[in-house]
């Protein structure tokens, strides 16, 4: 089977920086990927990190640590746009799907 | 312009009948998926396909069925042994190499069903 748990709700100040954890089981591992999505709108893809370390992306970052099944989104400068949901998924080799975190809702305040 | 169509964008289903969902794409992706999302709710699996003429249940496919005849289009059937099926719907593709490349999915704007 396959889980991966983040935090429901995060709250940031505009300007700042913020770190969206997912901690995640499965039987096969193809990397984590983040995507972002606003109220109402289509997921879109924003990161993918197949080994482990940092990718980095403007102002966002992602970072892998297999050995610990976890990883997170590192957002930097945050915006007000930056209010949405953040989901983790993994892609498992074995069931050949894409499967989802539970999203992580950041409210960025002024 | 490539990408990934949904359609209807709102769905309204008196109970006890089935409705079917249209999702198409012209990304040339082989694997599309279909997800349902409650609200504050995350994504999850109803089906999946990888190919053409095959397809597999996800973990929560009872009351759904679909169809994969063309490699364009992932119909889905909301049937009425679905107990609860208003929510919001998405359909996304993607390719099926290994590589990154394979895990950035393709979402469509979704299609909110309402049942009255």
């Amino acid at each position: 089977g396959q889980s991966l748990e983040q935090p429901s709700e995060v709250t940031a100040v505009e300007g700042a920086i913020v770190q969206i954890n997912c901690t995640y089981q499965t039987s096969g591992f193809y990397g984590l990927s983040w995507y972002q999505q606003h109220d109402g709108g289509a997921p879109t893809f924003l990161s993918y990190n197949g080994l482990d370390g940092l990718e980095e992306t403007g102002r966002f970052s992602s970072f892998l640590s297999r050995s610990d099944s976890y990883g997170y989104l590192l957002l930097q400068e945050l915006q007000m746009k930056d209010s949405a949901s953040y989901f983790c998924a993994v892609r498992d080799p074995g069931a050949n799907n894409l499967f989802f975190g539970t999203g992580t809702r950041l409210t960025v305040i002024p | 312009d490539g990408g990934i169509t949904q359609s209807p964008k709102y769905l309204f289903r008196k109970e006890g009948q089935n409705v079917t969902l249209s999702c198409e794409q012209n990304l040339n992706h082989d694997a599309m998926y279909w997800y349902r999302q409650d609200p504050g709710q995350g994504l999850r699996l109803i089906y999946y396909s990888q190919i053409v003429n095959d397809f597999q249940k996800g973990d929560i496919a009872e009351g759904y069925s679909v169809s994969r005849e063309k490699k364009e289009s992932f119909p889905l059937t909301v049937t009425s042994a679905q107990k609860n099926p208003t929510a919001f719907y998405l359909c996304a593709s993607s390719t099926t190499g290994t590589g990154s490349l394979n895990t950035e999915a393709f979402f469509g704007q979704g299609t909110r069903l309402t049942v009255v």
